[in-house]
């Protein structure tokens, strides 16, 4: 099981799109999520790949051939820089969240 | 409902002490997992608590423990700390059948 996050950093302008990566290996169908942690507060669930939905207007697909759950935002703006984690929660539910090193996006004015 | 809590907020200990932190997790839920989390690093698992057992453990020596009560509370002890333990630690709590986990606010451990 490993959630890997090839951008350590990565920088855009306000209004670019935005495309965080996230690989991860494991062998059967794990649940995939995008945790993010906005300047001194907590970290938060941003989106689970379950649910389809776009959360403040970031969007993520599955990709089960690729083994990939890349985070995605057409139009980014300055608030949507935080740190974004990529975590997987292996099948079975054994509640154990295994997390990316993390990306640190920033949104440049 | 309230949050998961995580006391203290800030801790400075000197290398070769030992530390307990503590962890409310959000009422009704019963799994309870602590995270280290360092710039470098980034978020590394520790070990997660399911009904007073340890369920899972991460790669970390045994100067790290931790244990859970009955009303899930639970505690996470450093002993002889060294300098490479100053970290954030995270708990984070799950309900039962729920993959989400909720987070606290950490606790700031400084070893100098």
């Amino acid at each position: 099981q490993r959630v890997t996050q090839p951008e350590k950093l990565l920088s855009v302008f306000k209004g670019a799109p935005v495309e965080l990566k996230c690989n991860y290996s494991y062998s059967g169908s794990p649940e995939l999520f995008w945790y993010v942690q906005y300047s001194r507060q907590r970290l938060q669930l941003l989106l689970r790949h379950i649910s389809r939905e776009s959360i403040k207007g970031f969007t993520a697909d599955l990709n089960k051939g690729e083994t990939s759950f890349h985070l995605k935002k057409p139009f980014a703006q300055e608030e949507d820089s935080a740190m974004y984690y990529c975590a997987l929660c292996p099948q079975g539910g054994s509640e154990k969240l295994v997390f990316g090193k993390g990306t640190k996006l920033t949104v440049n004015p | 409902k309230a949050g998961v809590t995580q006391t203290p907020r800030y801790l400075i200990k000197t290398r070769g002490q030992q530390v307990t932190l503590s962890c409310s997790p959000i009422s009704g839920h019963r799994s309870v997992s602590w995270y280290q989390q360092t710039p470098g690093q980034g978020l590394q698992f520790l070990f997660e608590y399911f009904s007073e057992t340890q369920r899972n453990k991460g790669n970390f020596p045994g100067r790290f423990s931790g244990r859970q009560f009955s009303n899930s509370r639970s505690e996470m002890n450093v002993s002889t700390l060294e300098l490479g333990d100053s970290a954030l630690y995270l708990c984070a709590s799950q309900g039962q059948g729920l993959t989400e986990a909720f987070f606290g606010q950490g606790t700031r451990l400084t070893v100098v």
